[in-house]
């Protein structure tokens, strides 16, 4: 059975600090999606990373792709209020339309 | 404006009563799933679809039917609900296999 395991599961943190949240497996992935969950609504996508050791800057958030496909992180620079969420990382296990997530990284940013 | 609707957003029932949670998209999408939400274990499929009348099972479809009889609609059937079903419910839908996923609001279900 695929897994994608989140770490860490709770994080909490100051403004202007920075972060870094993992999404990790033993199964070789072809690509692997970041979302982001906000309280009373669906998931949002952020990035899709494709090639092993891409490297995807969306302002202040910076995501890698390990070099192996296995693996994923998401790094936040002088965290502000509005990235609080839960994010979770997601990719293809089987079928056409088939996706594990993972349980996810619950961010509290206080100012 | 593009988007994905579920209906209803809080349904409050009781064991055995069947229910039908509602997913409509505009995007014209071919992909559509059904994820329940529970904490501590994430987002998991129930079921995905990728065109009228081709539906697959994905990780937990016990308890559960879907229907896709036209391409906006897929409705998430509960014919006997039970308390273990208990959940926040996110129909999803996609333009490509295994592309980015636009979820609807959620449908909060408690079973009692």
């Amino acid at each position: 059975t695929q897994l994608l395991e989140q770490s860490p599961q709770f994080l909490s943190i100051q403004e202007g600090e920075n972060l870094t949240v993992y999404c990790n497996s033993s199964s070789v992935f072809s690509s692997l999606q970041w979302y982001r969950q906000e309280p009373g609504e669906g998931p949002v996508l952020l990035v899709t990373v494709v090639t092993g050791g891409e490297v995807k800057k969306l302002k202040r958030l910076t995501f890698q792709f390990g070099d192996a496909r296995k693996d994923s992180s998401l790094h936040i620079t002088a965290a502000q209020p509005g990235d609080t969420g839960l994010y979770l990382c997601a990719a293809p296990s089987g079928g056409y339309n088939k996706l594990i997530f993972g349980a996810g990284t619950r961010l509290a940013v206080h100012p | 404006e593009a988007q994905v609707t579920q209906n209803p957003r809080y349904l409050i029932t009781v064991t055995g009563k069947k229910l039908t949670v509602t997913c409509s998209q505009n995007m014209n999408h071919e992909y559509m799933s059904w994820y329940r939400q529970d904490p501590g274990l994430g987002l998991r499929q129930i079921y995905y679809s990728m065109n009228v009348e081709v539906t697959d099972k994905g990780d937990v479809p016990e308890g559960y039917k879907v229907s896709r009889k036209e391409k906006r609609n897929f409705p998430l059937i509960l014919e006997s609900p039970s308390p273990n079903q208990t959940s926040l419910y996110f129909c999803a839908s996609s333009a490509r296999p295994n592309y980015e996923q636009y979820f609807g609001p959620g449908t909060r279900l408690t079973v009692t």
